[in-house]
């Protein structure tokens, strides 16, 4: 079975300063990967997802993610954080079926908090 | 253009009671996924429907069910109901296949007494 593991239950970080939210995979084959960010009352939402494609992911609201094979990690980095940034942030990675239906099984999450 | 809605948004219910919960997918989706969320850890992953049926199951006994219906909309029922059933359940709509992008309502949180 294939699992990830979000080494930080909890980063703080200062408005304007480099976000980093780590994790690693463990997979048999090539995993497809995906970070998802959960606003406090608010659902779900995908950042970005890697696929096997480009190992450099860019996702939404200046997000991005480096697939390292050699690292087993899939860490999510941002240049500058925002006041906005602060939510659960979660790795995650999918299991396909052999008919083609997958289930995402998702990492226990990292809290950003942003530091005015 | 809506997206997925579910409802109640909370509840509070006892020990050995029953519930059920709705779920309407995004419009155009056909696949409709549960998973729970306890507090302070991620979701996981209930069961999939596709075309009215359980394509997909987590760890989950059997009093969880599902149904969804014609129009892609699903319910999940939780029978006999523990304390430790109180959780975060989050419904998310996909095509089919998914390839990883879910889009998941706000949830309905229930509370077992």
């Amino acid at each position: 079975a294939q699992s990830v593991t979000q080494l930080d239950s909890h980063v703080s970080v200062s408005e304007g300063t480099p976000v980093l939210l780590r994790c690693n995979y463990s997979s048999s084959y090539s995993p497809s990967l995906f970070w998802y960010v959960q606003h406090p009352n608010k659902g779900l939402q995908l950042l970005l997802k890697y696929t096997s494609a480009a190992t450099l992911v860019k996702g939404i609201n200046g997000f991005e993610a480096e697939f390292k094979k050699s690292e087993t990690s899939f860490h999510l980095t941002k240049p500058s954080a925002h006041m906005s940034d602060a939510a659960e942030y979660f790795c995650v990675v999918s299991e396909t079926s052999n008919f083609g239906n997958e289930k995402l099984t998702f990492g226990t999450g990292t809290r950003l908090t942003i530091i005015p | 253009d809506a997206g997925v809605t579910q409802s109640p948004t909370h509840l509070i219910k006892t020990r050995g009671q029953q519930v059920t919960l709705r779920c309407s997918p995004k419009s155009g989706h056909d696949t409709v996924s549960w998973y729970q969320q306890a507090l302070g850890q991620g979701p996981q992953f209930i069961f999939q429907y596709y075309e009215e049926e359980e394509r997909q199951r987590g760890n989950f006994p059997d009093r969880f069910s599902g149904h969804q219906f014609p129009n892609y909309s699903s319910e999940l029922n939780v029978n006999a109901l523990l304390l430790g059933d109180s959780a975060l359940y989050l419904c998310a709509s996909s095509l089919n296949p998914p390839f990883g992008e879910l889009f998941f309502g706000e949830g309905s949180r229930l509370t077992v007494l």
